[in-house]
């Protein structure tokens, strides 16, 4: 059972515009949301990460914003560079002792073109 | 954040043999994870390991296939056993400080001939 949906499977943007990736999660019980970045031959990184009593949380270029009703959250990345041509992956977990595992999406391939 | 380090970085290993997958954090932490990344797909766990206890495994993986070892706070290993060309993968180390911060190695590239 996938529990964290994410879309698109691979977006190209040009450099700076903005990029939008998408997920869906069906657990109501997660309440932390991170979202991280890989680049090849690396381990994913924390990029960004919110919590569903804000609706948005912003670090420099980076944006998560968060419907509870919908069970959706989204990153948005403003201006973006060739720098930020990775993986991105949302995901999510509970908080509460016994179940912090983390539970992925599907990954989304971002290629930023000049 | 924690800083870990896993060793091998990659290794090519023939069918039927083991290999054994280590991952050094340089703080003490609870809650250590291992992940499988096939090729241009998402992360999958394989197992929580806390100190102390048994590991306890998710669906699909069993321990005889993946023992892993967790003598103290800052150490474990993976074992990958009778390995057949299909578990060729990312194999990841991952750990929970606090209540946000998951921190992942670099992985292990394991390629089975």
């Amino acid at each position: 059972q996938q529990q964290v949906k994410q879309s698109p499977q691979s977006l190209i943007v040009q450099k700076g515009g903005i990029s939008i990736i998408n997920c869906a999660y069906e657990n109501t019980a997660f309440d932390y949301f991170p979202w991280y970045q890989q680049f090849p031959g690396k381990g994913p990184a924390l990029l960004i990460a919110i919590r569903p009593d804000v609706s948005e949380k912003k670090e420099g270029r980076f944006t998560i914003s968060f419907n509870k009703s919908a069970k959706q959250f989204s990153l948005h990345i403003m201006d973006s560079q060739p720098g930020d041509s990775a993986t991105y992956f949302c995901a999510a977990t509970r908080g509460d002792f016994g179940n912090e595992k983390l539970t992925f999406g599907t990954g989304t391939r971002l290629t930023i073109i000049p | 954040s924690a800083v870990i380090s896993q060793k091998p970085s990659r290794d090519i290993c023939q069918r039927g043999t083991s290999l054994t997958i280590q991952c050094q954090v340089d703080s003490q932490v609870t809650m250590m994870f291992w992940y499988r990344q096939q090729p241009g797909q998402s992360l999958t766990l394989i197992a929580t390991a806390n100190q102390g206890s048994e590991a306890t495994y998710e669906s699909g993986f069993v321990i005889d296939k993946f023992p892993i070892s967790r003598p103290n706070l800052t150490f474990s290993t993976l074992t990958v056993s009778n390995m057949s060309p299909e578990d060729s993968s990312i194999y990841l180390c991952s750990v929970k400080q606090g209540f946000d911060g998951y921190t992942f190695g670099s992985g292990t590239r394991l390629t089975v001939v």
